[in-house]
């Protein structure tokens, strides 16, 4: 089961926008409209932030939005705020057999 | 207000098993139609997904850990159980627990609870 594939390290300045990659196969994110979007603050739990690609939960602001294709799905994060350094994990079913996957998780910086 | 809070032994030896609970408080296991995880950290690594169970007992589990892994519902506690056995370092972790799975995201997490494996 590998893990998919996000970028170690993304940064941006206050206010502007990061985007963030997460590249897997066509037997996860090429497969189903199940990806996730977890943010995590050090020594914390991770929070859902985005899933089924695009739909954010109850609270998370509209600054936050998700996308796909393909193979790759990706989180932007507009209106950077000093709030957003986080870890960021993005997820996806994988089918029966390989249900969940994970990516390799993003550090992001606000500079 | 759904909370889940995990319990369990902080230190394990060697090749013995890791049981840990995570209590539910807000919605009962039981009747609510959601799935309920199990999700783990080593120090300094990414998020593994461990597997989950369904309020029906299906339970599914990453296939890296299959062999060792056993997820249970406890409904007369409202709470659900992971056990790991025949541990190794590899398995030193934070431990969270999680409701939700795959197709709707885990939405709500316990603060989660700190394992060692050593002798």
């Amino acid at each position: 089961q590998s893990a998919l594939t996000q970028p170690p390290s993304a940064s941006g300045s206050p206010g502007q926008s990061v985007t963030i990659s997460c590249t897997g196969t066509s037997s996860d994110i090429g497969e189903y409209n199940y990806v996730s979007w977890y943010q995590q603050h050090p020594g914390k739990a991770p929070k859902l932030i985005i899933y089924e690609v695009t739909k954010r939960p109850s609270g998370v602001p509209d600054r936050f939005s998700g996308s796909k294709s393909g193979n790759t799905a990706s989180l932007t994060v507009s209106g950077l705020q000093t709030d957003d350094e986080a870890d960021y994990y993005c997820s996806s079913h994988a089918g029966i057999n390989n249900p969940y996957v994970f990516g390799t998780g993003t550090k992001v910086t606000v500079l | 207000q759904v909370q889940l809070q995990e319990s369990g032994a902080g230190l394990v030896k060697p090749s013995q098993t890791l049981s840990l609970t995570c209590a539910v408080s807000g919605v009962s296991i039981s009747s609510a139609d959601f799935s309920w995880s199990w999700i783990r950290q080593a120090p300094g690594r990414g998020l593994e997904w461990i597997g989950y169970i369904y309020r029906n007992g299906n339970n599914y589990y990453n296939p890296s850990l299959k062999s060792r892994v056993t997820i249970s519902l406890d409904r007369s506690k409202n709470q659900f159980s992971l056990k790991v056995t025949s541990v190794t370092a590899a398995d030193t972790a934070v431990y969270y627990c999680a409701r939700g799975g795959p197709i709707y995201g885990m939405d709500v997490w316990g603060q989660g609870t700190t394992a060692t494996v050593s002798s």
